[in-house]
């Protein structure tokens, strides 16, 4: 059982670039989710999305977007990325009252 | 400004210490989750307390949280060099899209 994979581990991103995170799961869970997290503020949320088709605006949404074009996948896309947005970024999904979290990215902007 | 207070941001203990992690929130939670984060891994689940009063215990790591659902305390007893990580307190308000997190605690155990 993967649960949810994450890719890449990491990237080092030159600013103005696009770049897509992926995030895939295998539970089949309906709500999905996007954080960021950095150091001091905790995990963030950036955007979400309930089921497939449908997506929502986190805390930190700015900068990003998300498509849930089916419920095993939830891409995320940094249009042209600024140095601000170097973090640790984590998918998590929730069913149940539980919440499943990928092991992460790590983006540096430069 | 954070939904949930932790503290302390950092705590260092001698190995066999016991020690406590406290998550205050200013509103009633509906569900109050702990998880551990090993450095530069992924967030692994601990616990998640519902009930006012209510007690989980697994291993040597006890998590309480308030009659007013308010305050959740996490205990580790008997601490080993594995417990080391960061810890995180998060809390819904019902559904998982305002879900919260503390800025988190960051334990070392030192043999």
């Amino acid at each position: 059982i993967a649960g949810i994979t994450q890719a890449p581990t990491s990237q080092i991103l030159a600013a103005g670039r696009r770049m897509t995170l992926r995030c895939t799961q295998d539970m089949r869970h309906n709500a999905m989710y996007w954080y960021r997290q950095d150091l001091g503020l905790g995990l963030r949320l950036i955007h979400y999305s309930n089921t497939a088709g449908t997506t929502g605006k986190g805390e930190v949404p700015d900068g990003y977007s998300v498509s849930r074009a089916n419920t095993d996948d939830f891409p995320l896309t940094l249009a042209s990325a600024v140095p601000s947005q170097t973090s640790v970024y984590f998918c998590a999904s929730s069913e149940g009252g539980r919440a499943f979290f990928g092991q992460g990215t790590r983006l540096t902007v430069v | 400004s954070q939904e949930l207070e932790q503290s302390p941001q950092s705590l260092i203990v001698q190995e066999g210490k016991n020690l406590t992690i406290n998550c205050t929130s200013s509103k009633t939670l509906y569900g109050l989750y702990w998880y551990k984060q090993k450095y530069g891994e992924g967030l692994i689940f601990l616990m998640m307390l519902q009930k006012g009063g209510e007690e989980k215990s697994h291993e040597k790591i006890t998590a309480k949280l308030d009659e007013k659902k308010q305050q959740s305390s996490l205990h580790i007893t008997a601490s080993q060099p594995s417990h080391a990580g960061i810890y995180l307190c998060g809390a819904d308000k019902g559904n998982f899209n305002k879900f919260y997190f503390g800025s988190g605690t960051k334990l070392n155990v030192k043999p």
